[in-house]
Formats: structure tokens, sequence, C-alpha cells
């Protein structure tokens, strides 16, 4: 079975500019979530979508935005790129969003470098 | 979500138990422990998760305080491939975003010959 797969692997893109990231959930997941990863940190959470609906958000500015389509893929836009942008872009998927008990997968990230 | 303090880094010799330790004092009743691990480079990767009971899996095993204000991850062999930084979560039910994981920094578990 496909994991939840991520598009593009690696980016550049210079300050000002704007970036969309692409994730394919698992098959049968509804909710998908967006994480950042800046070198040596843990993720942090940006986003929730269920069923394309915003069911969360982090503390991050709105130059960050994300959709989630009638097959629960989900992009995620940055505008505005700032060099602090630069990091990893990781999406989890799960079947639900409402339970403790519910596992996120991530997928593999994308590697944005912001020059 | 529950604040867990973990020790920045652990060494295992391969083929020994690998015991990492979590505390999650202010846990609360409804929240869940939760595992991930993630190797240099790629996804976090879910390994375990708990709410009162003793669990183990095909990866590891996890040990929670009766008081469940702390807990530990065994991976009872531990090979050159577990090297990886571990992860302890605390994440709630129902919070209208429960997805969201709160990761902190994680303890770097360096796997030896």
């Amino acid at each position: 079975d496909a994991g939840v797969t991520q598009s593009p692997t690696h980016l550049i893109k210079t300050r000002g500019q704007q970036v969309t990231l692409r994730c394919s959930p698992i098959s049968g997941h509804k909710s998908v979530s967006w994480y950042q990863q800046v070198l040596g940190q843990g993720p942090q959470f940006i986003f929730q979508y269920y069923e394309k609906e915003e069911r969360g958000r982090g503390n991050f500015p709105d130059r960050f935005s994300a959709r989630q389509f009638p097959n629960y893929s989900s992009e995620l836009n940055v505008n505005a790129l700032l060099l602090g942008d630069s990091a990893l872009y990781l999406c989890a998927s799960s079947i639900g969003a409402n339970s403790g008990a519910n596992v996120l997968t991530f997928g593999a990230g994308s590697r944005l470098t912001v020059l | 979500d529950a604040k867990t303090t973990q020790p920045t880094s652990m060494d295992c010799a391969e083929g020994r138990a690998a015991n990492l330790p979590c505390n999650h004092s202010t846990i609360s009743g409804n929240e869940y422990v939760y595992w991930y691990r993630q190797i240099h480079s790629q996804g976090p990767q879910y390994i375990i998760h708990g709410l009162k009971n003793n669990e183990t899996n095909e990866m590891a095993s996890l040990i929670i305080t009766e008081d469940r204000k702390s807990s530990t991850l065994i991976l009872p062999h531990a090979t050159l491939r577990d090297t990886a930084v571990y992860y302890c979560i605390g994440r709630g039910c129902y919070t209208g975003t429960a997805s969201k994981l709160t990761f902190g920094t994680g303890t770097r578990l360096q796997v030896t010959l």
C-alpha cells in the first residue's frame, strides 16, 4: 500500500516568492495535517484539514494557507517567502480527526530552501 | 497536551535493550502517550501509543507507570537501524484539533557496535 506521498521532495526558492507543496494521504484517510520542521528542532503543527474543512491552525502567519480537495489530497501554500521559511515540510494523514487514539502517518517531507 | 521531558541523548550497544524514559507529570486522564521516531532526513515514524496499560507491538514495548506521570519505551534488541531521534508526546482525546502532535526536542539514540 502506498504511504503518504509528498511533492516535490526538494525545492529552492528566493525570498518573496511563493511555493505550493502537495500531499496525497493514505487511501481511506480523510484527515491531513501539515508540520514545519526547522533544522535541529521537532516538527511544529501548521494546519489540520478534515473533510475539506480546516480543523486546526498552529501559530503561523497568514502567509501560510492550505486546502484539501474532494479526493482528500492537500496543498500547502506559502507566500512572500522569508529565509526563515527554509525547513522540512511534513504532511501526515489519519483516518479521522477527533480521537486521541488516531495514529498519524507521516510522509517523507518536502525540503524547502529559501535563498 | 501534556508537557514531556526526555533526556537529550542516549547510547545503546547493538543487541541490547534500549530503554528510553519520558516524564509527563502533567498528563491528564484522557491523554495518550505516543512515541514516534525520526531517522535522519525522514518523516517521523509511529512506534506505539498507550493510555493506561502497558502496550507491546512488533517494534517496541511501552511501560506506563501506575500514576501515569512517566513512561519508558523499550526496544528489546536495538540495531544500528534504530539510531534516530525518539519523541515522547502526550496527546489528548477530542480537542477539536486532535491530530495535533506537540513535538519536543526528543532523545537522540545512538546505537553502536
